[in-house]
């Protein structure tokens, strides 16, 4: 069964930092592209950023760019996402997903991230 | 890039069929056969429903369908049930390695 657990959200005043991990079981992990997405509250889903399986290729949306780092440890079976410069805007629940054939077929339950003075 | 458009609210009674449209550009739903459909129940995680514009993951009936004519994409939902009240939201693949989504629909069994 595959099964994707994130953590690391909190409150973070804005400036701030955070590292959100997503560990992931039930598939071989190292093949697949992996995929950050968050929905602001009350909101519509947004994708945020993916990586290939191998950590060669990486991808963000234009609002994240230089902000935001996607990477993974294949060995640990686990992707990651470093939030800088955080602001009020990038306030989500933020969601790791498996990604294949274009689409996000597994998903975790999320992780609440909030950025407040 | 600009979300895909959605009408925000769909209706209809159980055993009716129901259909969502989802336009983009032909930048993005135009341009590729990679749209997929999500349904999100309150408080959920969405889970997927359609890929590759009309494709069914295992484990999702068959009354759930997909299709695409130009620059819209539309899921249509057959036999509406109780359960199938949720949101719903559109996503295609677009240029620079991007993903955009729909604003989402929500849908309303009578």
């Amino acid at each position: 069964e595959v099964q994707l657990v994130e953590s690391g959200g909190g409150l973070v005043q804005p400036g701030g930092s955070l590292r959100l991990s997503c560990a992931a079981t039930g598939f071989t992990f190292s093949t697949y592209w992996m995929t950050w997405l968050r929905q602001a509250p009350g909101k519509g889903l947004e994708w945020v950023a993916n990586i290939k399986g191998d950590g060669g290729e990486r991808y963000y949306v234009g609002s994240v760019e230089g902000r935001f780092t996607i990477s993974r440890d294949n060995a640990k079976n686990s992707v990651y996402l470093q939030l800088n410069s955080l602001r009020a805007e990038d306030t989500a629940l933020y969601f790791c997903a498996s990604h294949v054939n274009w689409a996000f077929d597994y998903w975790g339950q999320g992780v609440l991230v909030t950025v407040s003075s | 890039q600009s979300a895909l458009t959605q009408p925000p609210s769909a209706s209809g009674s159980p055993g009716q069929s129901v259909t969502i449209s989802c336009t983009g550009t032909s930048s993005d739903v135009g341009g590729y056969n990679f749209v997929s459909w999500y349904q999100q129940h309150p408080g959920k995680a969405p889970k997927l429903m359609i890929y590759e514009v009309s494709k069914r993951p295992s484990g999702v009936p068959d009354r759930f369908s997909g299709s695409k004519s130009g620059n819209t994409a539309s899921l249509t939902v057959s036999g509406l049930q109780a359960e199938d009240e949720a949101d719903y939201y559109c996503s295609s693949f677009a240029p620079n390695n991007n993903y955009v989504f729909g604003i989402g629909t929500k849908v309303t069994v009578l």
